[in-house]
């Protein structure tokens, strides 16, 4: 069984560029949430792909945007990089639309922004 | 938005002893899930507590979720330096699609 996969590992970006950032779901999960985690803190929800379709989502601007593919995997995009965007971000695995179902976390991207 | 507050955020130990930390909130949970996560690694969850009064054993490690559902503590029993790292309590944020809400976390340090 694979587990869940993200790359890049880090990168670092300038203010106001654009940057993608990728995860392979554990096998037979359906479901991928995205999360930003800050240095010092715990990790906040971005939003939530459910069978292609985006099914939640937390408290973050447009910019922040996703997608989801037919074999489950699924793309972070953040436009208008700021130096707040600094973060790991992680992403997260599970079978079934909610939160409910137990979640299986990537090592995440390390993004630096400058 | 439901908020979990963990205390300590940080602790430092001695290997062989015994240690509690705790995840409360205003809030009720339906569930609430403690995770442990290293530098540079994602969280790994360790155990989910879905009834109120409930005790999990894993080991050496005790989950207790409050008979109220808005608590949870973590309590570790001779405490080895593998268990060092970062300590996080997360719940559902609205109960169904809108992902985790997550604590602070305590960053634990067992010392040799």
């Amino acid at each position: 069984e694979t587990g869940v996969t993200q790359s890049p590992t880090h990168l670092i970006k300038t203010r106001g560029q654009q940057v993608t950032l990728r995860c392979s779901s554990q096998s037979g999960h359906n479901t991928v949430s995205w999360y930003q985690q800050a240095l010092g803190q715990g990790p906040q929800f971005i939003f939530q792909y459910y069978r292609e379709e985006e099914n939640g989502r937390g408290n973050f601007p447009p910019r922040f945007s996703g997608l989801q593919f037919p074999n489950y995997s699924s793309e972070l995009n953040v436009n208008a990089l700021e130096l707040d965007d600094s973060a790991l971000y992680l992403c997260a695995s599970s079978f079934g639309g909610t939160s409910l179902y137990e979640q299986y976390f990537g090592p995440g991207t390390r993004l630096t922004v400058t | 938005t439901q908020l979990l507050e963990q205390s300590p955020q940080f602790l430092s130990i001695q290997e062989g002893e015994n240690l509690t930390v705790y995840c409360n909130s205003s809030s009720v949970f339906s569930s609430l899930q403690w995770y442990r996560q290293e530098p540079g690694e994602g969280p790994v969850l360790l155990v989910t507590v879905v009834t109120g009064g409930e005790v999990k054993k894993l080991k050496r490690l005790t989950f207790q979720f409050g008979d109220a559902r808005k608590d949870s503590s973590l309590h570790i029993t001779a405490a080895q330096t593998g268990d060092t790292g970062l300590y996080l309590c997360a719940g559902p944020s609205g109960g169904g699609a809108d992902g985790l809400t997550f604590g602070k976390g305590t960053h634990l340090i067992i010392q040799p």
